[in-house]
């Protein structure tokens, strides 16, 4: 079965400096995508960036870069320029093809950005 | 364009009563999934539904729980009975097809409480 680890609950980050968010993953099926969502105080789930197990190169989508390594089974967000509407709950979430069309999500790390 | 819609945003009801969402997903979107989201537990897949078909319900906690997809442009989650620890906040999302580096669009959530 697959499983994902956010190993950091919380932390502070400075505004405007980069910070990055811990996730790594187990999962024996080759054929797997790797997400992160960030969910603000209000409560929605927004979908920021994918990573696919075949990707030659690392995801990136504005602001938002993933630090794929996948020899060590992990998928770190980096978040640059940090800004006060960053402060949310980021959560990282793995597909399987061998498990449909199921994402299993991680613990959350939740990001306070200070001015 | 429309996103996932979820009705009601809040739910306040006694237990024993039945309490019913609603999820009306993105146009075109042929995969739909319910999730629970709770303190303790975190963010949990409850069942998904492949064009209108459930393929896996196996997160679904008991027979008090049922969903439903009755056409492409609605489901339903009802709690039959109610209890106390049912209260948490409830995501509908939905996805094209397979997963793949399609990302689920979730909609933004009820917020269930049973007194």
């Amino acid at each position: 079965a697959q499983k994902i680890t956010q190993t950091q609950p919380g932390m502070f980050v400075q505004e405007k400096e980069a910070v990055t968010l811990d996730c790594t993953y187990d999962t024996s099926d080759p054929s797997y995508g790797l997400f992160w969502y960030k969910q603000p105080s209000s409560g929605e789930m927004i979908f920021l960036i994918y990573q696919g197990s075949y990707d030659q190169q690392n995801a990136t989508e504005g602001r938002y870069s993933l630090n794929f390594q996948k020899a060590r089974k992990s998928a770190n967000l980096v978040i640059s320029a940090s800004q006060l509407g960053d402060s949310a709950m980021y959560f990282c979430a793995m597909w399987v093809r061998a498990a449909g069309n199921k994402l299993t999500f991680g613990g959350g790390t939740r990001v306070l950005v200070k001015p | 364009d429309a996103g996932v819609i979820q009705s009601p945003r809040h739910e306040v009801t006694e237990m024993g009563q039945e309490v019913t969402l609603r999820c009306k997903p993105i146009s075109g979107h042929n995969s739909l999934f319910w999730y629970r989201q709770t303190m303790m537990r975190g963010l949990e897949l409850l069942i998904y539904f492949n064009n209108n078909v459930p393929i896996d319900d196996s997160g679904m906690p008991e027979d008090r729980f049922s969903a439903k997809m009755p056409n492409a442009s609605f489901s339903t989650l009802k709690i039959q009975p109610s209890e106390p620890r049912d209260s948490a906040v409830y995501f509908c999302a939905s996805s094209v097809g397979q997963l793949d580096n399609q990302p689920q669009h979730f909609g933004d959530g009820t917020r269930l409480s049973i007194l």
